[in-house]
């Protein structure tokens, strides 16, 4: 079945610091992939996304790229603020089947700190 | 509204109790997914509609779960007879189409806790 495994926290850094979230993925086809960020008190927003192999998804600074060979999409953003601080959690989505449900890795908190 | 409303935000439920637990998705939203986030973990899925066919129930974990969409719009996921591990948070989330690609925007959730 369909899987994916994340960097597991928590993360501490100072602002300005170089962020990576390593995600790596299982799934048959070619999924979706997605990460996806909550920060305190709020729902699931999604943050950026690639849909196919080689595309590059980025939003507020964050980037990530679909590496089909070695089945990853990490996460990484040059200079971190304190508003960054959230958990974080990669997701996939299949390709097939009659549901296009989300498979989420377990999240990774990331503090940032003044 | 805006977003995804779910209802209510917080329940406490005493073991053996029903609870029902109400989604309001973004209007025009074919599809609707519910979701079962543990403590410390990312969400598991646990059925999906489109419109108000249920084509997927293969992670609701019991037979006490059922979920239900009857005009394509409010769903309502029901956990009959609470047990201590029901306790998480349940997700809604809704999208305009149902293929990989689409966004899903969930909304904040509903925290249940069985005493």
């Amino acid at each position: 079945g369909n899987s994916v495994t994340q960097m597991e926290g928590p993360v501490t850094l100072s602002e300005e610091a170089f962020l990576t979230i390593n995600c790596t993925y299982t799934a048959t086809g070619y999924p979706s992939l997605f990460w996806y960020v909550q920060y305190p008190g709020e729902g699931l927003q999604l943050l950026l996304k690639a849909t196919k192999a080689d595309d590059k998804g980025s939003n507020k600074g964050f980037e990530a790229t679909y590496r089909k060979e070695t089945t990853s999409f990490h996460l990484e953003k040059g200079s971190v603020q304190v508003s960054d601080s959230a958990v974080y959690f990669c997701a996939l989505s299949a390709s097939s089947g009659s549901a296009r449900q989300l498979t989420f890795g377990s999240g990774t908190q990331l503090t940032v700190l003044p | 509204g805006a977003g995804v409303s779910q209802s209510p935000r917080y329940k406490v439920a005493k073991r053996g109790q029903d609870v029902a637990l109400r989604c309001d998705p973004i209007s025009g939203h074919v599809s609707l997914f519910w979701y079962q986030q543990a403590l410390g973990q990312g969400p598991e899925f646990l059925t999906y509609f489109q419109n108000e066919a249920q084509l997927d129930k293969s992670g609701l974990p019991s037979d006490r779960f059922f979920a239900e969409r009857p005009e394509g719009s409010v769903s309502t996921l029901k956990i009959q007879r609470t047990q201590q591990e029901d306790s998480a948070v349940y997700l809604c989330a809704s999208s305009l189409v149902g293929n990989s690609r689409t966004e899903a925007f969930f909304g904040q959730g509903t925290r249940l806790t069985v005493v």
